[in-house]
């Protein structure tokens, strides 16, 4: 299968500050790209998606100026916790959309586990 | 919503056949069926989808019903590190579909 990597995989920040997460598609390109967030023994909760070369979409809820997203290039997609608090604390994972022979896969990263003090 | 039922939890004695069911009673015409699974503290690993025909890779079989009402995924012999939250879900391709995650079936894989 494809591989999608992530970066960092663990972060711990301090309540204010902005902390960036980067999502990697590493043997294909991926014009859409996805983030996930999970809480402690709960489903993943799409939070938006990532277009190459254009703005994201976002799920209802979801703060489009705290959780900003570019993906600025066909395998590469950020997505930054802006004046992240203790209640944005949670695993934040990625996913890429895959085509081959005309079926699509979602690949999705290792995640990334953001605590916020 | 997610458009599918699935037990929430199932066991397995290891090196036995897995069996893990999934409804979706509402599916579409145009809607596959995929299955996903979650390792704690990891991303989803996906397994395998398929629309009507059964489908086979390394990791798993689906049987997909022949009204597609209902599917079963298949771990033919089921080891210690196939204990996971397994995930079906229902979706066209492409567009703007998306991957709308239930709350899955946890198989417990015993020694």
């Amino acid at each position: 299968g494809a591989v999608v990597s992530q970066h960092p995989s663990r972060v711990i920040c301090k309540s204010g500050t902005s902390v960036k997460i980067e999502c990697r598609s590493l043997d294909f390109q991926a014009t859409t790209m996805f983030w996930y967030r999970q809480f402690p023994k709960k489903s993943l909760m799409l939070m938006a998606t990532s277009n190459e070369g254009s703005k994201a979409t976002y799920e209802q809820g979801v703060e489009k100026d705290k959780f900003l997203i570019n993906h600025a290039s066909l395998t590469l997609s950020t997505l930054t916790v802006t004046s992240a608090h203790p209640e944005d604390s949670s695993f934040y994972i990625c996913s890429a959309r895959h085509w081959r022979d005309r079926q699509e896969t979602q690949y999705f990263g290792p995640g990334t586990r953001l605590l916020v003090l | 919503d997610a458009k599918t039922t699935q037990p929430p939890s199932m066991d397995c004695a290891e090196g036995r056949a897995a069996n893990l069911p999934c409804n979706h009673s509402t599916i579409s015409g145009n809607e596959y069926v995929y299955w996903y699974r979650q390792i704690h503290s990891q991303g989803p690993q996906y397994i395998i989808h398929g629309l009507k025909n059964n489908e086979t890779n390394e990791m798993a079989s689906l049987i997909i019903t022949e009204d597609r009402k209902s599917s079963t995924l298949i771990l033919p012999h089921a080891t210690l590190r196939d204990t996971a939250v397994y995930y079906c879900i229902v979706r066209t391709q492409g567009g703007s579909e998306k991957l709308v995650f239930g709350k899955g079936t946890k198989l417990t894989v015993n020694p």
